[in-house]
């Protein structure tokens, strides 16, 4: 079946770096991506990463992925007070076309 | 390049009414999918149009459909609105392929 689940609330020093975990049970999943959301808006697309790679690193934004264990994470190094905002992760699924099935989304925080 | 239009950006109807919604995508692409976000259900697939065909259908009622037509532009239509239909529609454009998909701003409708 098809189920992402993320944590609902982060919160973080600013300058601090933040994790964001997420986790999936389709393991033929071929894409998972990472999207922003700020308050009244649309996504932001922020990166992706292809299931055969373990990593990748964007600027300040890394994902780790973990097949084994259906985790992903996003790390954003420095974070700033403008990083405040929902972040989804969803994944594409074979045979779907595009479709994306998204996770509930986690708040960050960033505190002064 | 200009990213995906949506329009309009605010509606508000009441009950039995029905609405169209549209989306312009990114210039180039030819694939367009809807999402509807509210607060109890997340983010969750619509359709996807692609060549104006469409792809692939998520579990919503006959009262939602959608088109696209020859200039990839895509509309979608709910028809008999219930208050449960208030929601951001948030449509995605991408090339086709296994692309990354840009959001656009999304159209916040209200029900009454």
């Amino acid at each position: 079946g098809e189920d992402v689940e993320q944590s609902l609330f982060l919160s973080v020093r600013e300058g601090d770096s933040s994790v964001i975990n997420c986790t999936y049970t389709d393991s033929s999943s071929t894409y998972l991506y990472w999207y922003k959301q700020e308050p009244g808006a649309g996504l932001q697309l922020l990166t992706y990463i292809f299931s055969n790679m373990d990593m990748k690193q964007d600027q300040r934004l890394t994902v780790l992925l973990n097949k084994k264990d259906k985790h992903l994470s996003l790390r954003i190094a420095d974070t700033q007070t403008g990083d405040s905002a929902i972040y989804f992760c969803a994944e594409r699924i074979p045979g779907s076309a595009r479709q994306l099935t998204f996770g509930s989304g986690t708040q960050l925080t960033v505190l002064p | 390049k200009a990213g995906v239009t949506q329009t309009p950006r605010y509606l508000i109807k009441t009950r039995g009414q029905q609405v169209t919604l549209s989306c312009s995508p990114i210039s180039g692409h030819r694939s367009v999918s809807w999402y509807q976000q509210t607060p109890g259900q997340g983010l969750q697939f619509l359709f996807e149009y692609f060549s104006e065909t469409q792809r692939n259908k998520g579990n919503f009622p006959g009262r939602f459909s959608g088109r696209q037509f020859s200039n990839s532009r895509s509309e979608m239509n709910v028809s008999t609105l219930e208050l449960g239909d208030s929601a951001l529609y948030l449509c995605a454009s991408s090339p086709g392929g296994d692309n990354e998909q840009f959001f656009g701003p999304g159209t916040r409708l209200t029900v009454l």
